[in-house]
């Protein structure tokens, strides 16, 4: 199976301040099909999982556009461009290449 | 809008078996492929299995094969989950999710993997 591999665990963020949230893969995303795999969620407190970006780069329907992706291959970054103090809550990357989905271990966001 | 409710979770004794449900609304039901990912407590997302629109394909992961089978109903709009030889570390909150395009899209637009609404879960506790 594809590992997932999440930098750092847990951030502490200043509100309005930049966060950002790497994410590895042990094989490459790219498939065959010219798509990347790769999904950003964010779980708030208490909730299920949310899809905030899909293939890499694109926002999901109602997305705030302070939500950015980007990356290729086996390395990936989730960036919020100005953290506000609704988005705390654990941030999983997931890949989907292969009929196997796997997670990141998830990022813990906190507001300081 | 997209309502999915998961059902089913509960005590259950190692060994024994135990059947999850998710009512699905809000889209048509039978032309969108469906997992079921798992959170035990305190920990991270792991998937569990996924069907396709017309139940005809499923895929499991390694820790639940043999033991797990995901399936459909979709005259009643129903995803499932039975589990058997159930273990401690099968505990965890199931969700249901949805793919995020139908079938109909995905023969238009390409093949489409991502989960894109998810329900509350249920809560399954495997202990004596």
């Amino acid at each position: 199976d594809i590992v997932m591999t999440q930098t750092p665990l847990s951030l502490s963020v200043t509100p309005g301040q930049p966060a950002s949230i790497s994410c590895k893969s042990s094989q490459s995303l790219l498939h065959s099909d010219g798509k990347t795999y790769l999904y950003w969620y964010l779980q708030k407190p208490g909730q299920p999982p949310q899809l905030l970006i899909y293939e890499v780069s694109n926002r999901f329907s109602g997305v705030p556009d302070r939500f950015s992706g980007s990356g290729s291959g086996t390395d990936f970054t989730l960036k919020i461009s100005r953290v506000e103090a609704e988005d705390v809550g654990v941030y999983y990357c997931m890949q989907s290449i292969q009929l196997s989905w796997t997670f990141g271990q998830g990022t813990k966001v906190e507001i300081k | 809008q997209v309502q999915l409710v998961e059902s089913g979770g509960g005590v259950v004794q190692p060994g024994r078996s135990l059947r999850l449900s998710c009512a699905a609304s809000g889209f048509t039901f039978s032309s969108y492929g469906m997992h079921w990912v798992r959170q035990a407590p305190g920990k991270g997302l792991e998937w569990v299995a996924v069907i396709s629109y017309d139940g005809s394909n499923k895929y499991y992961a390694d820790s639940v094969k043999g033991r797990f089978t995901i399936s459909r109903d979709n005259s009643k709009n129903t995803l499932y989950l039975q589990m058997n030889s159930l273990r401690a570390e099968d505990t965890a909150v199931y969700y249901c999710a949805k793919v995020g395009k139908s079938v109909e899209q995905q023969l238009v637009q390409g093949p489409d993997r991502r989960l894109d609404y998810w329900g509350q879960g249920t809560l399954v506790t495997v202990s004596s």
